[in-house]
Formats: C-alpha cells, sequence, structure tokens
C-alpha cells in the first residue's frame, strides 16, 4: 500500500521558522511535492524534490531523503498570509500521478 | 492562459439525480487528473488522462462514476445515480511533459457538489 504522514496541525508566530515532517511509504517513487491550500482554494505548487537535498525558493525549502523515505518543508519569516494546508504528494512514477498525504493546517498567530 | 477552468463552481442536487462535472485543461497540456476532497478523505486521486485516454481509473469509486476526455480541452466526469456521500470538492488538474514544470500539476478552481 501507499501512505503519507504529516503533522495534523501547527502553530507559529509571524515572522518564525516552522518546518512540517512528511513521512512515505509507497510502492513507486520519482519525487516529492508540497502543495499549498488556502480554505476554500486550490491546490498551489510549491516545490518538488527527485534528489536527496535541500530546494530553496524564496522564503520557502524542501527537503528530501530518499533513503529515509522523509521530506520537510521548511517556511522562513512567516506571514499571516501562510496560514493554510500544506500537503506532501509522491510522484508515484513518470506519469506525474500525484498520491497526498492528509495534510498540516498551518496557523500562523500575529 | 485562463489556467484550468471548471464548471459549475457549485453544483446542489437530489440524490438520485445525474451530475456532471466539466473542466477545460490548460491549453497544451497533455496530463489532466480528477480529485476528489473531503475532509474524511482527504484529496483522492480518482482518474486521469494522458494524451486524452485513461490511464489510470482505480480510484473512481464504483460504477456510478465515469469520466470522458473526448478531446484534448475538454473532460467531463459524471455520477449517475448521485448520492449523499458524493458531496465533496471536485478539482480538475492539468500537467505537461513537455516543458520545465512538468513536475507541477495546475489545479482548477474546483466544483462544490452537494448532494441532498
Amino acid at each position: 500500500g501507499q501512505s503519507l504522514e504529516q503533522p495534523s496541525e501547527v502553530t507559529a508566530v509571524e515572522g518564525a521558522i516552522v518546518q512540517i515532517n512528511c513521512t512515505y511509504q509507497t510502492s513507486g517513487f520519482y519525487g516529492l511535492s508540497w502543495y499549498q491550500q488556502h480554505d476554500g482554494g486550490a491546490p498551489t505548487f510549491l516545490s518538488y524534490n527527485a534528489l536527496d537535498g535541500l530546494e530553496e525558493t524564496g522564503r520557502f525549502s524542501s527537503f528530501l531523503s530518499r533513503s529515509d523515505s522523509y521530506g520537510y518543508l521548511l517556511l522562513q519569516e512567516l506571514q499571516m498570509k501562510d496560514s493554510a494546508s500544506y500537503f506532501c504528494a509522491v510522484v508515484g512514477g513518470a506519469t506525474n500521478k500525484l498520491i497526498f498525504g492528509t495534510g498540516t493546517l498551518l496557523a500562523v498567530q500575529p | 492562459d485562463a489556467g484550468v477552468i471548471q464548471s459549475p463552481r457549485h453544483e446542489v442536487t437530489e440524490m438520485g439525480q445525474e451530475v456532471t462535472l466539466r473542466c477545460k485543461p490548460i491549453s497544451g497540456h497533455d496530463y489532466l487528473f480528477w480529485y476528489r476532497q473531503t475532509m474524511m478523505r482527504g484529496l483522492e486521486l480518482l482518474i486521469y488522462f494522458n494524451n486524452n485516454v485513461p490511464i489510470d481509473d482505480s480510484g473512481m469509486p464504483e460504477d456510478r462514476f465515469s469520466a470522458k476526455m473526448p478531446n484534448a480541452s475538454f473532460s467531463t466526469l459524471k455520477i449517475q445515480p448521485s448520492e449523499p456521500r458524493d458531496s465533496a470538492v471536485y478539482f480538475c488538474a492539468s500537467s505537461s511533459t513537455r516543458d520545465s514544470s512538468y513536475n507541477e500539476q495546475f489545479f482548477g478552481p474546483g466544483t462544490r457538489l452537494t448532494v441532498l
């Protein structure tokens, strides 16, 4: 079977740094993606890691360790607008098929 | 490009009725995905197409659900007959393997379906 585990909720204050972890167990693995979804909105792409290591995109960074079946999303200099749900998703093959985790609800407080 | 377009945005229907959801992918994208999102089950992949051909429909919950993609710019997801447990937000997404953003799926705004 396939499963992805994420914390259900995380709370942090404006300006802080927060890390959202994701562990996965899948039969096929090409890479790990992260998506952001604001309440009532559609998921939007944040990052993709195919190789081990850290990928940085502005205030957001994503890390992957294939040997540990583990990744994380790091959000720096948190802003109120970062309050949203964050999903990790395994890219299961060359067909771009995504299997989503259960999502982490991030609440940024003033 | 206007992005992925879905219609209707909201649909309220009664149990037993047929429901048809529509999606127009981003022009030039060769993959199209249908997802369903609920609080209980999260974001689930129902079916996806490559170059208009269904590749994997293992996520379709049962025979009441069917999807078609008659051409590169249009897809439908049909539920017949609908049941209250089908109430969810249905997302369509598209992606392209032909450019540098091939790992990114672009989601439409979703259709919020309520079956009474």
